[in-house]
């Protein structure tokens, strides 16, 4: 079955340092690819998503490449502020089959920046 | 505007209780979800539907019922036999069953077992 793995945090970073947070993917098939993120006690919301093979999705400075080689959708962002805290999510959309396009999410990155 | 609304945004069930959560979408989309999320976990599948009157289980159903009589309206009840019901409750929607369409969420819904 389709499966997300994320790398494990939490990340906490200074503002206006880089981020990175990998994420991998197994699916059969050609999946889209999505980032959501989450505010403490909110619902989901998207950040970027990609469709196909060598797009990337950009959306506030971050940006994630769709790598069907590596089986990868890596979101990162060049100078983070106080306010990218949050859970990020990372997961994959599946048409085929009898999936019905559900989500497959990623366990959660926990991201704190300080001043 | 429109959305998702969720409700109650939080709710306490006593031992032994039916609860039902409310989710309701104005944006005409079709397929609607339900999913679950522990505290530092990911959010695992419950129900799914494409369509009025078809519902199907998701990763971990059981303990849980669903229907869907209207397109705009998919509510979730959790019943007793869900032995660890404690946890944050989102809806779902989407236009389609392209991989490529977004999924939106409603806020979510907080039960509590007292």
């Amino acid at each position: 079955g389709n499966s997300v793995t994320q790398m494990e945090g939490p990340v906490t970073l200074s503002e206006e340092a880089f981020l990175t947070i990998n994420c991998t993917y197994t699916a059969t098939g050609y999946p889209s690819l999505f980032w959501y993120v989450q505010y403490p006690g909110e619902g989901l919301q998207l950040l970027l998503k990609a469709t196909k093979a060598d797009d990337k999705g950009s959306n506030k400075g971050f940006e994630a490449t769709y790598r069907k080689e590596t089986t990868s959708f890596h979101l990162e962002k060049g100078s983070v502020q106080v306010s990218d805290s949050a859970v990020y999510f990372c997961a994959l959309s599946d048409a085929g089959g009898t999936s019905y396009g559900k989500l497959t999410f990623g366990q959660g990155t926990i991201l704190t920046v300080h001043p | 505007d429109g959305g998702i609304t969720q409700s109650p945004k939080y709710l306490f069930r006593k031992e032994g209780q039916n609860v039902t959560l409310s989710c309701e979408q104005n944006l005409n989309h079709d397929a609607m979800y339900w999913y679950r999320q522990d505290p530092g976990q990911g959010l695992r599948l419950i129900y799914y539907s494409q369509i009025v009157n078809d519902f199907q289980k998701g990763d971990i159903a059981e303990g849980y019922s669903v229907s869907r009589e209207k397109k705009e309206s998919f509510p979730l009840t959790v019943t007793s036999a869900q032995k660890n019901p404690t946890a944050f409750y989102l809806c779902a929607s989407r236009t389609a069953t392209g991989s490529g369409n977004t999924i939106y969420f409603g806020e979510g819904s907080w039960l509590t077992v007292v």
